[in-house]
Formats: structure tokens, C-alpha cells, sequence
């Protein structure tokens, strides 16, 4: 059962413009969520989080929305770059599974110059 | 600092034997986590340690075991491998056991099972 979605396996963006990766959970006991970013032959790095109580998170070019009552929550990149090309996961924890993080299967992102 | 080290990268196995992974975390990380990622799958979480204790358990059959030495190092075992056992395993440390803690990620190990 996969608690944690990413609908859209791929997403092609022209350099400059925005990108937006969409994630969606069914577990109301989340309350912690994560983006990850992954080059081929590499592992997952960490980019943003976003508490339950907050709707909004920014470091930089990387905003996370997180829509509670829609159990949604979204990545947006302002301005994209090529070097953002790399598949993007969510992930989800919640307060009483210590590390365990549910991740969704994945955005492939490409940034077309 | 150095980051989260997993090794061996590669790692080529026939089926009915059995595979040990090595993870280092980062320095003064006290959980580790272990995940499968298969094509389609996303991470699979396997389990967390914290303090040389299993502390989470993911739906994977008993083949499947790790462990976690005083120095917070862990090791994941697999038993028996099937074909369907090729993934790349990746390993994760974090600071703590609090919540709204981000996991750190190793390269990975990349087991192809023939």
C-alpha cells in the first residue's frame, strides 16, 4: 500500500520558468515531509522539509507547500536550471515511527536549456 | 565531515547465497536506516537502528537482517538471495531519534543477484 504518491513520473520544464512536483499522502498520522533530489549512481540528498505546523518552507529556489486537509504537498523551483534535471522523491514520517520515512516512487524532473 | 559511507558499490551474487552491506553513518549520527530501491518502487524502508537496537521494522521477509555496533556502524545481511533481491540498498543516518529529523543518504550498494 502505497501511503505516499508521486503521480507523475516524469516533468519537462524550460530553464527559467517554474517547476512544480506534486506529492500526495494518505496517512493522517504524517507529520514531517521531505524532498529529496537523486543523480543516477548516487543517493538520495536531502533538499527541504516542512513541519505539519507550518503550510509554506523556503530555502532558496525551493519553496514546499503542504495543503493538510488535501493531504498534498508540492515542490516549486523558481527559476529551474539544468543542473536541477535529477528524479525528485517525497517523503513522509511520522511522530511515533522514529526515522522511518515513506517515500513516494518519484518525479523525473528534466530542465531543458 | 564526511558523509554517510556504504560499502561495497557493487556487488555481484548468485542466487541461495548471502550478502553482508557495511554502512558508516556520519560522525555522531546515532540511527541508521536501511531502504531497497527497485525500478517503479521508490525506497522501501527495511529497518532503523538507534543506539544498537532495531527500532523500526519495514515488511520485509526474515532474510533480511541488520545490526548496529557500538560505534554506530550497521550492517544489513541478506540470506538466501532471489532474483528479485537486485536493488540498490541505500543507507541513511540521522542525527538523533527526535522527530522532524532529515536522514542523510549513502551512495549506496548496488546488488545485482544472477
Amino acid at each position: 500500500d502505497q501511503q505516499v504518491k508521486q503521480n507523475s513520473p516524469s516533468l519537462s520544464v524550460q530553464e527559467g520558468r517554474i517547476s512544480i512536483l506534486n506529492c500526495d499522502y494518505t496517512n493522517s498520522m504524517f507529520d514531517y515531509f521531505l524532498w529529496y533530489k537523486k543523480y543516477p549512481a548516487e543517493g538520495p540528498t536531502f533538499l527541504i522539509s516542512i513541519s505539519s505546523i507550518k503550510d509554506k518552507n523556503e530555502d532558496g529556489r525551493f519553496t514546499v507547500f503542504l495543503n493538510k486537509s488535501a493531504k498534498h504537498l508540492s515542490l516549486h523551483i523558481v527559476p529551474s536550471q539544468p543542473g536541477d534535471s535529477a528524479v525528485y522523491f517525497c517523503a513522509a514520517s511520522a511522530w511515533n515511527t522514529g526515522n522511518q520515512f515513506y517515500f513516494g516512487t518519484g518525479t523525473s524532473l528534466t530542465v531543458i536549456p | 565531515k564526511a558523509g554517510v559511507t556504504q560499502t561495497p558499490r557493487y556487488l555481484i551474487k548468485t542466487r541461495g547465497q548471502q550478502v553482508t552491506l557495511s554502512c558508516s553513518p556520519i560522525s555522531g549520527h546515532r540511527s541508521v536506516s536501511w531502504y531497497q530501491q527497485t525500478p517503479g518502487q521508490g525506497l522501501q524502508f527495511l529497518f532503523e537502528y538507534f543506539s544498537e537496537t532495531q527500532r523500526n521494522k519495514g515488511n520485509f521477509p526474515g532474510r533480511f537482517s541488520g545490526r548496529q555496533f557500538s560505534n554506530s556502524r550497521s550492517e544489513m545481511n541478506v540470506s538466501t538471495l532471489e532474483l528479485g533481491d537486485s536493488a540498490l540498498y541505500l543507507c541513511a543516518s540521522s542525527l538523533n531519534g527526535g522527530e522532524n529529523t532529515e536522514a542523510f543518504f549513502g551512495q549506496g550498494t548496488r546488488l545485482t543477484v544472477v
